[in-house]
């Protein structure tokens, strides 16, 4: 069974552009959850989706914005670029049984870097 | 609020010696409880995983941990560690609750082990 997949593995953009990341859930699991993960604040929840809705979401600002589509495929936007937003960003998929989520997989991640 | 604590930011011992890494968590109720390991750019691999019954639970590469409920705690333990053991391990809770905590991970600032040979 294929893993999680996050694409692209790197990505450099300069402030104020905007980027998309995208990421594919292990087959059968329809939870996928973002986070980021700095050297300064660690591991941090973006936002998670099931079945193409938000369930919940992090304290981070509106430029940071996700969906995700019928076949469970999500991917997360970040629009007008900080610095501060160069990250190692991680997807994880979990099968869900009665709306509870059962361990995370995480992807490879994708590096972004703001210059 | 939930929140994990590892207290132990790097800890380095020889090849072929024993590991205990901390972790304490704070949560209301029985919790999941997790043990991830990350190596330099890479993604979390799950080492272990806590729902409910035995607290002793076993993973892969020869790693175990133990849930204490009275302690709040999940040692991520293993007899014998390798050279190839040396990476960045987290602990994370995840809760039973809905709201707010609904299909979220709680991670602690993870544990850097280095191994001597």
């Amino acid at each position: 069974k294929a893993g999680v997949t996050q694409t692209p593995r790197y990505l450099i953009k300069t402030r104020g552009q905007q980027v998309t990341l995208s990421c594919s859930p292990i087959s059968g699991h329809r939870s996928v959850s973002w986070y980021q993960q700095t050297p300064g604040q660690g591991l941090q929840f973006l936002f998670e989706y099931f079945s193409e809705t938000q369930r919940n979401k992090g304290n981070f600002p509106g430029r940071f914005s996700g969906r995700q589509f019928s076949n469970s495929r999500s991917e997360m936007n970040v629009s007008t670029l900080e610095l501060g937003d160069s990250a190692l960003y991680l997807c994880a998929s979990s099968y869900t049984t009665g709306g509870q989520n059962t361990e995370a997989f995480f992807g490879q991640g994708t590096r972004l870097t703001v210059v | 609020a939930q929140s994990v604590t590892q207290p132990d930011i790097h800890i380095t011992v020889s090849e072929g010696a024993s590991l205990e890494l901390r972790c304490n968590y704070s949560y209301g109720a029985t919790p999941y409880l997790f043990w991830y390991v990350q190596s330099p750019g890479q993604g979390l691999q799950l080492l272990l995983k806590y729902f409910s019954g035995d607290t002793l639970v076993q993973g892969i590469k020869g790693f175990e941990a133990e849930f204490k409920r009275s302690q709040s705690s999940f040692n991520l333990r293993k007899p014998s560690v390798h050279w190839s053991d040396a990476a960045e391990y987290f602990c994370a809770v995840g809760t039973s609750g809905r709201g707010s905590t609904l299909g979220r991970l709680y991670f602690g600032r993870g544990t850097q082990l280095t191994v001597w040979p």
